[in-house]
């Protein structure tokens, strides 16, 4: 079965910084790959997804993440952080029949 | 606007009572559905698969019992706490797929806050 792993459970970056948060995927197939964002209280929100084509897949509120077969790896970036980007992140891995695998999720502090 | 909607959003019932939430696509029709839990500060975890017209998947040690699930159309399942305990009072979140959209489109619904007390 298909699975996730994010590495770092909790990232904290000053505002205008980079932000990388980190994630692997285990699949038997070629996936579909997701991040999702959840701010307190509130459900999920689709901020990218890859599916064919193009690598490079860019998303909402400047975000963008890379997909990169050999090394398994779907990266989610973002060049210069801002206060509202404060949430916890989910990566999240499909396969076509089945079901949606989330990662452990990795909560992002902004400091002014 | 949202194409998947779950009601309530929120509810509050007594421990031994039986809740049901509702998950409806609003633009599609799904055949899978998926249902999710998620406990304070971690992850969301599948709890089930749910599949019109046929019995759930549950995954390993979510108890079927318990957490009855009903796809009986294609744009409504049905999660029903029974028995509620306070240990069971956490965001569950659905799930569908539309297979219309290429790209397996999957969208969530709001979730639903339980509070068992």
């Amino acid at each position: 079965a298909q699975s996730v792993t994010q590495l770092g459970s909790h990232v904290s970056v000053s505002e205008g910084a980079l932000v990388l948060l980190r994630c692997n995927y285990s699949s038997s197939v070629p996936p579909y790959l997701f991040w999702y964002v959840q701010y307190p209280n509130q459900g999920l929100q689709l901020l990218l997804k890859y599916t064919t084509g193009a690598t490079l897949v860019k998303g909402i509120n400047g975000f963008e993440a890379e997909f990169k077969k050999s090394e398994t790896s779907f990266h989610l970036t973002k060049p210069s952080a801002h206060m509202s980007d404060a949430a916890e992140y989910f990566c999240a891995v499909s396969e076509i029949s089945n079901d949606m695998r989330f990662g452990a999720g990795t909560r992002l502090t902004v400091k002014p | 606007g949202a194409v998947v909607s779950q009601h309530p959003s929120r509810v509050i019932c007594k421990s031994g009572t039986s809740v049901k939430i509702e998950c409806r696509s609003l633009d599609f029709q799904a055949t899978t559905m998926f249902w999710y839990r998620q406990f304070p500060k971690k992850s969301l975890m599948l709890m089930a698969t749910s599949n019109e017209g046929s019995k759930a998947t549950y995954e390993q040690g979510v108890e079927k019992d318990k957490f009855l699930i009903n796809h009986a159309s294609l744009t409504l399942s049905t999660l029903t706490v029974t028995s509620a305990h306070p240990e069971d009072s956490s965001f569950y979140i659905c799930s569908a797929r539309d297979l219309s959209v290429s790209g397996n489109t999957i969208y969530f619904g709001e979730g639903s806050w339980l509070t068992v007390v």
